[in-house]
C-alpha cells in the first residue's frame, strides 16, 4: 500500500506570508495527487487536482507542484480566509489515500 | 446542480451495524463517469476513505475496513448506502458521501456530512 506523509501537521503564519505544505508518497505516484481545503464544520473542497492544476474558481494564490514522490502546496500570500486544514489525496483507481492534514493558523 | 445528502441514525450502540444512505439529487447516479464514495472523519482528526461504488455495483473498500464494510447502490432511487458492522467507539465520526470522477479523480461535490456517535 502507498503511504502519504504530509508535513507539517500544523503551521502558524502571518497574513501576507508565503505558506508551503509538503506531501510525500512512499513510492512513485506520478501526478496522481489532489489538494483539499477544509474549513471547520464544512466538507472539504478541492483546490488543486493532478498535482498542479487549479480547480475552477479557486484563487490564483493557491498552487501545487511536484511529481513522483514529492509534492508541494503553496499559498503565495496568506489571507485571513485561508485559515483551514489542508489535505493531500492520492488516487490509485479506485483506492484513495489521504494525507494526515496540515492545520493552518494565523500568527 | 448535483447535491448529495447523508441520512441515518446519529447514535449507534457498540457491536451493532451503522447504516447510512446518501441521496443524490440534480443528477443521475447511473452515470458511467463517476464513482460514489464514503469518507469519514473522527472528531478532531483527519479524513479516511471508507470505500466507493460504481453504478454497476462494483465496490472498492479501504483494506483496513474491508471486513466490516458493505456499500450498495439503488439506481432506481438514485441513492447509495453504507453499512459498517461491529462498530466501536473508534467508529465515531462525521461520515461524508461524495462523488469522484473516473477521469476527474477528485471528490466533488460532497454531502454536508453526518455525525454518527457509537455509544451505549
Amino acid at each position: 500500500d502507498i503511504q502519504m506523509t504530509q508535513s507539517p501537521s500544523s503551521l502558524s503564519a502571518s497574513v501576507g506570508d508565503r505558506v508551503t505544505i509538503s506531501c510525500q508518497a512512499s513510492q512513485d505516484i506520478r501526478n496522481y495527487l489532489n489538494w483539499y481545503q477544509q474549513k471547520p464544520g464544512k466538507a472539504p473542497r478541492v483546490l488543486i487536482y493532478d498535482a498542479s492544476n487549479l480547480e475552477t474558481g479557486v484563487p490564483s494564490r493557491f498552487s501545487g507542484s511536484g511529481s513522483g514522490t514529492d509534492f508541494t502546496f503553496t499559498i503565495s500570500s496568506l489571507q485571513p480566509e485561508d485559515i483551514a486544514t489542508y489535505y493531500c489525496q492520492h488516487y490509485d483507481n479506485p483506492v484513495i489515500t489521504f494525507g494526515q492534514g496540515t492545520r493552518l493558523e494565523i500568527k | 446542480q448535483l447535491q448529495l445528502q447523508e441520512s441515518g441514525p446519529g447514535l449507534v450502540k457498540p457491536s451493532e451495524t451503522l447504516s447510512l444512505t446518501c441521496t443524490v439529487s440534480g443528477g443521475s447516479i447511473s452515470s458511467s463517469s463517476y464513482y460514489w464514495g464514503w469518507i469519514r472523519q473522527p472528531p478532531g482528526k483527519g479524513l479516511e476513505w471508507i470505500g466507493s461504488i460504481y453504478y454497476s455495483g462494483s465496490t472498492y473498500y479501504n483494506p483496513s475496513l474491508k471486513s466490516r464494510v458493505t456499500i450498495s447502490v439503488d439506481t432506481s432511487k438514485n441513492l447509495f448506502s453504507l453499512k459498517l458492522s461491529s462498530v466501536t467507539a473508534a467508529d465515531t465520526a462525521v461520515y461524508y458521501c461524495a462523488r469522484r470522477g473516473t477521469v476527474t479523480n477528485w471528490f466533488d461535490p460532497w454531502g454536508q456530512g453526518t455525525l454518527v456517535t457509537v455509544s451505549s
